[in-house]
């Protein structure tokens, strides 16, 4: 079965720190893009930012740009969010997705929840 | 950034009413138009992408159509199961965006 399984959200403080995982299976990981997408509570889906699939390239929405940092492991079928500097706006559902090769994000998380609060 | 509208922000419908939710982009984006279907309380899940095609799996009472800036998602017979949010998404350039998203009640 294909799925993308995120983890590491939780609550944090203002300024402080915290890396998202993402764990896949079921499909050829070094093969896709992949994205990380937030929705703040109540809110729409934001577009966070992408990984090429060799991991060499990577874009991010300038609300997070020079604060997040997004990797992949290739051999351990994973992807990661490195956030740092957050901030109350940073409060957010994350999710892993796929890309479906410029097809549209095919394959999602459940999420994971990251509160940011003193 | 390209800017994403849709409307409506919300609608109420039967069960077999068809409905359509239209998405308008701030600039052409050819047929880079990807829709999403979001429960409540669940990940999004793609509908349509390419504007018009078809996501494996999805009913066939979904379609989409539209180029350039104007684009539709029909529901030719809304279903219960229907009750969810809909975004569409442009993937022409980056930054992606989405739409702010329609919620489709069931009356």
């Amino acid at each position: 079965e294909v799925q993308v399984v995120e983890s590491g959200g939780g609550l944090v403080q203002p300024g402080g720190s915290l890396r998202l995982s993402c764990a896949t299976s079921g499909f050829t990981f070094s093969s896709h893009w992949m994205h990380w997408v937030r929705q703040a509570p109540g809110k729409g889906l934001v577009w966070v930012t992408r990984i090429n699939d060799v991991g060499s390239s990577s874009t991010y929405a300038d609300s997070v740009k020079g604060r997040f940092t997004i990797s992949r492991d290739n051999a351990k079928n994973k992807l990661y969010l490195e956030m740092t500097s957050l901030r109350a706006e940073d409060t957010a559902v994350y999710y892993c997705a796929r890309d479906s090769h410029s097809s549209g994000m095919d394959v999602w998380g459940t999420g994971t929840t990251v509160i940011v609060s003193s | 950034d390209i800017q994403m509208t849709q409307s409506p922000s919300s609608l109420s419908a039967s069960v077999g009413d068809r409905v359509t939710i239209t998405c308008r982009a701030s600039q052409s984006i050819s047929r880079y138009l990807n829709w999403y279907q979001q429960k409540p309380g669940k990940a999004p899940k793609l509908l349509i992408y390419a504007a018009s095609t078809l996501q494996s799996g999805v009913p066939s009472r979904f379609t989409g159509g539209g180029s350039g800036t104007d684009f539709t998602l029909t529901i030719s017979s809304l279903q219960s199961e229907d009750l969810a949010t809909y975004y569409c998404q442009q993937s022409d350039s980056l930054p992606l965006t989405f739409g702010p998203g329609t919620k489709v009640d069931i009356k």
